[in-house]
């Protein structure tokens, strides 16, 4: 069964740092792993998603690497900005999760991302 | 574009009352999703509609049921609610699944608390 982690569960810079969120993953066989981000007492925010075949997705100053002989996924934070204090998940859809029932879209539990004025 | 929606965002039942959650998407996506999230649990997926017409049970099926009421509306139903349903709800959408380019799209989520 695949699992997903995400460690640290939190974590604290000063502003303007970049900074890199960490995903793991157990099985390779997947279709796609997304980057969400979650404000508090709101609901989740796409930012990136990166397909089996991609290596890497970019969005400002965010960028999402993919390294599935690994089993891990990076999510590289530019010039951090106080704003950018949130909850970020991962989720990685299985490529043969629907078919068997047993795996659907796995959600890591997130790492509390505070960006310190 | 409203993308999903869901209602209502707060509410308090009392034990072994009922209540429906409501949720809507405007993005014509095929598939949709209900998911719980709790504390240390993360996201836990409890139904899904792969497509119009179809419903499937996810990881957390139990106490609930769900319509898929046409492509656009999936509503999730608490029969009797216990307050292990204390939780908050997220509803949300992919154009398909399983797909390698199909991200999903959640709504602002219930805050659903069971006394």
């Amino acid at each position: 069964k695949q699992e997903v982690t995400q460690i640290p569960a939190a974590l604290s810079v000063p502003e303007g740092e970049n900074l890199v969120l960490n995903c793991s993953f157990t099985d390779s066989a997947i279709y796609n792993l997304q980057w969400f981000r979650q404000d508090p007492g709101k609901g989740l925010t796409s930012l990136l998603l990166i397909q089996s075949s991609q290596r890497e997705q970019t969005s400002g100053r965010l960028n999402a690497s993919l390294d599935k002989s690994s089993g891990r996924s990076t999510l590289y934070i530019a010039a951090s900005q106080p704003g950018d204090s949130a909850t970020y998940l991962c989720a990685v859809s299985p490529r043969w999760g629907w078919v068997n029932r047993d795996d659907k879209i796995i959600f890591g539990k997130g790492t509390r991302l505070h960006i310190l004025p | 574009n409203a993308g999903v929606t869901q209602t209502p965002k707060f509410q308090v039942l009392k034990t072994g009352q009922s209540m429906t959650l409501q949720c809507a998407q405007d993005m014509n996506h095929n598939s949709m999703y209900w998911y719980r999230q709790d504390p240390g649990m993360g996201l836990r997926l409890i139904y899904y509609s792969a497509s119009e017409g179809t419903t499937d049970k996810g990881e957390v099926p139990n106490g609930y049921n769900v319509s898929r009421l046409n492509k656009r509306e999936f509503s999730l139903r608490l029969e009797s609610a216990a307050p292990s349903q204390t939780s908050v709800y997220f509803c949300a959408s992919s154009e398909v699944i399983p797909a390698p380019n199909s991200p999903l799209h959640f709504g602002n989520g219930t805050r659903l608390t069971v006394t």
